[in-house]
């Protein structure tokens, strides 16, 4: 069953520690999206990938935040020095290509992240 | 101002019921998302929509471009669809998501 997959599922870290999470997409899917979900917030927009081209990093909340994709797959996603306000569910998503015909997303299970 | 708002926030159903979830949006777009968040969380695009109707099962989505506004539609309601239902846009100048926060929909036997 090759759906996107994240890891870790959970996350617990100190704040002030940097943590990486990482996304591995549906494969030959293009696109891959980072979205979090605070607790009891709806859905937040981070930033997308279009192969390893980030067009618009401007979703991003604060330069603390960092992500990349290599090779056209795997994406991490870096959050230097956390802050408390980081815990949330940090869910990825890929599509085939970013075209509005092609543009189902298949979101992965979710790192959910606890800064104490 | 929130650019998507959908509702109701939250609804009751009986299970057989028909049920519409509205979503405006107040931004030109290149498509339209709508999505489903069960309790555990784990999220499912249920349609993805430029223009028209699309319909899977017993979920009907439809768009009205000029009226910047989306319904989605369960037909003969059951507590499985018990869920959050979320309007997704993304913006045509310059590719940015929107979501709406959600509606929640509970289906009673």
């Amino acid at each position: 069953g090759a759906g996107v997959s994240q890891s870790p599922s959970n996350k617990v870290t100190e704040k002030g520690k940097d943590v990486e999470l990482r996304c591995d997409p549906i494969s030959g899917h293009t696109a891959l999206y980072w979205y979090r979900q605070s607790l009891g917030q709806g859905l937040e927009f981070l930033i997308y990938f279009q192969g390893n081209s980030a067009p618009d990093k401007s979703g991003l909340p604060s330069d603390r935040f960092s992500a990349e994709r290599t090779g056209g797959s795997v994406s991490t996603l870096t959050i230097q020095r956390t802050q408390q306000e980081d815990s949330a569910v940090y869910l990825c998503a890929s599509s085939l290509a970013w075209d509005r015909a092609y543009n189902e997303q298949f979101f992965g299970p979710g790192t959910r992240l606890t800064v104490l | 101002k929130n650019e998507v708002e959908q509702s109701p926030q939250n609804l009751t159903a009986q299970e057989g019921e028909f049920i519409t979830i509205n979503c405006s949006y107040s931004v030109g777009i290149s498509a339209l998302h709508w999505l489903q968040q069960h309790p555990g969380g784990g999220i499912v695009s249920l349609f993805m929509l430029s223009s028209g109707k699309k319909k899977h099962g017993r979920l009907i989505a439809t768009i009205n471009i000029q009226e910047k506004h989306s319904s989605l539609h369960i037909t003969a309601s059951h507590p499985r669809d018990s869920a959050v239902y979320i309007c997704a846009v993304i913006r045509r100048i310059g590719n940015q998501f929107y979501f709406g926060t959600g509606t929640s929909l509970t289906v009673i036997p």
